[in-house]
């Protein structure tokens, strides 16, 4: 059963300190997404690439932000310096879309849960 | 650019009934897909249904069926025979069928079924 897996499900931190959370894709999936869930502005998209190449991050704070997909089975999303305000729940999600496919949906996965203190 | 509208923060319905849960959406586009997710408070996104804009059929998958009213940009779903572990929160979701592919999401509606 192939499924979006995501590490560490869990973290808590402290202002400052850099934070690296992880997604492993489906194997075969072109598009991977990062997005970041709040109480107050729900599922928002923060960056994602395609075939790896980073299409659009510019939802993204770009100053501590990072995102990168070194190979196809790994992507990454970085904060350094981490802030409270950062607390949330970071989903990553894969795909195989292509025009008008006839499977395009996005999967997800389990959640990074990160609480800044 | 598209935005999706979930206008009931919460809903509650007893147990075996049948509920409904709208969304509206706005959008320049012809073709697209629209979809309901799951969030139970395992915090996992499941994939509830799908609908194909170019499809006039609308989609069903057991006891989740949409009525898809793509004239007034309208994607409300229907739950029957609720149960308790239809206890959600569920999100809207729109996606171009070419391009960005992005979701674009509503606020949710979270659900509770009573006993």
């Amino acid at each position: 059963d192939a499924r979006v897996t995501q590490t560490p499900r869990h973290k808590v931190t402290e202002m400052g300190q850099e934070v690296t959370m992880r997604c492993q894709p489906i194997l075969g999936h072109n598009t991977v997404f990062w997005y970041r869930q709040t109480m107050m502005q729900g599922l928002e998209l923060l960056a994602y690439f395609r075939n790896r190449a980073p299409l659009d991050d510019s939802g993204m704070p770009k100053d501590r932000f990072s995102a990168e997909m070194p190979d196809a089975t790994l992507a990454t999303l970085k904060i350094q310096p981490s802030e409270p305000r950062d607390s949330a729940v970071y989903f990553c999600a894969s795909g195989f879309l292509i025009q008008r496919g006839p499977n395009n949906e996005q999967f997800f996965g389990p959640g990074t849960r990160l609480t800044v203190l | 650019a598209q935005t999706v509208t979930q206008s009931q923060p919460e809903m509650s319905v007893q147990e075996a009934e049948t509920v409904t849960l709208s969304c509206t959406y706005d959008t320049s586009e012809n073709n697209y897909y629209l979809f309901w997710y799951k969030q139970p408070p395992s915090r996992q996104m499941i994939l509830v249904i799908r609908q194909e804009a170019y499809k006039q059929q609308n989609a069903t998958e057991n006891r989740f069926s949409v009525n898809f009213q793509k004239a007034a940009k309208s994607f409300s779903l229907k739950i029957s025979d609720s149960q308790l572990g239809d206890t959600a929160m569920y999100f809207c979701a729109f996606m171009k069928t070419s391009g960005t592919y992005k979701y674009i999401f509503g606020t949710g509606t979270r659900l509770k079924v009573l006993a």
